[in-house]
């Protein structure tokens, strides 16, 4: 079966410092890689999503980077972090899934999340 | 034209009552519907989704209502329990878009069930 794997699950960073959050995926090969973010109270935000090693795309501007070294590997990154970027990420991994004949949409599946403070 | 409006914000209802859940789109080209159920300090998890050519589909205890005319769905939840307490999502995506599943997501419902 798949699973997803999300860490660090807590963290509490100063203003200025780099971050690093890490996912990988097991028993499935290819997947779509996605980071979102959701902030206190509100609903949750794609930050990037990956097709394929080393392919990322980025949904809004902002201070963070995403890498995807390895098939079933996502990270997200900063190099300095803002007050602004705290909140709870969210790696998610979907595949494709026919439907209709059409290449569609897969379900997604979210990892533990890891919970960003930055003070 | 990408946004999916949710609601309630949140939703306090007693154990063995209905809670629903609205959410509407003004995308016309969303084709898929899915409702996401997330617990506290958790990533979130499918529940049940639907696909514009059926009106209702129910699992359990949970039941989607689409009216594709009016672009709304709702999540009808009957005989809720305080174990469904949790926050919902509703989210809807396109169809053609590729290899991604970029899900647009509503805002969220907190489901609290008091005893």
């Amino acid at each position: 079966s798949q699973t997803i794997h999300q860490w660090p699950a807590t963290l509490v960073q100063p203003v200025g410092s780099p971050l690093s959050l890490e996912c990988t995926v097991e028993g499935t090969s290819n997947p779509n890689l996605y980071w979102y973010r959701q902030a206190a109270g509100r609903g949750l935000q794609l930050l990037f999503y990956s097709v394929g090693i080393g392919q990322i795309s980025s949904e809004v501007p902002q201070n963070l980077s995403a890498s995807r070294p390895q098939d079933r590997q996502f990270i997200l990154s900063s190099k300095k972090l803002l007050l602004s970027d705290s909140g709870f990420y969210l790696c998610a991994w979907s595949v494709l899934v026919s439907y209709g004949g059409q290449a569609n949409t897969g379900e997604l599946f979210f990892g533990e999340g890891s919970r960003l403070t930055v003070l | 034209q990408q946004q999916v409006k949710q609601s309630p914000q949140s939703l306090i209802v007693q154990k063995g009552g209905i809670s629903i859940i609205n959410c509407a789109y003004e995308n016309t080209a969303f084709d898929y519907f899915p409702w996401y159920q997330q617990f506290p300090g958790k990533g979130p998890a499918l529940l049940i989704a639907i696909r514009p050519d059926v009106s209702e589909k129910k699992e359990g205890r949970f039941t989607i209502s689409f009216n594709k005319s009016a672009k709304q769905f709702s999540l009808h939840i009957m005989d809720s329990q305080p174990g469904d307490s949790a926050t919902y999502f509703c989210a809807a995506i396109p169809q053609n878009t590729g290899t991604a599943s970029k899900l647009t997501f509503g805002t969220g419902t907190r489901l609290q069930v008091t005893l």
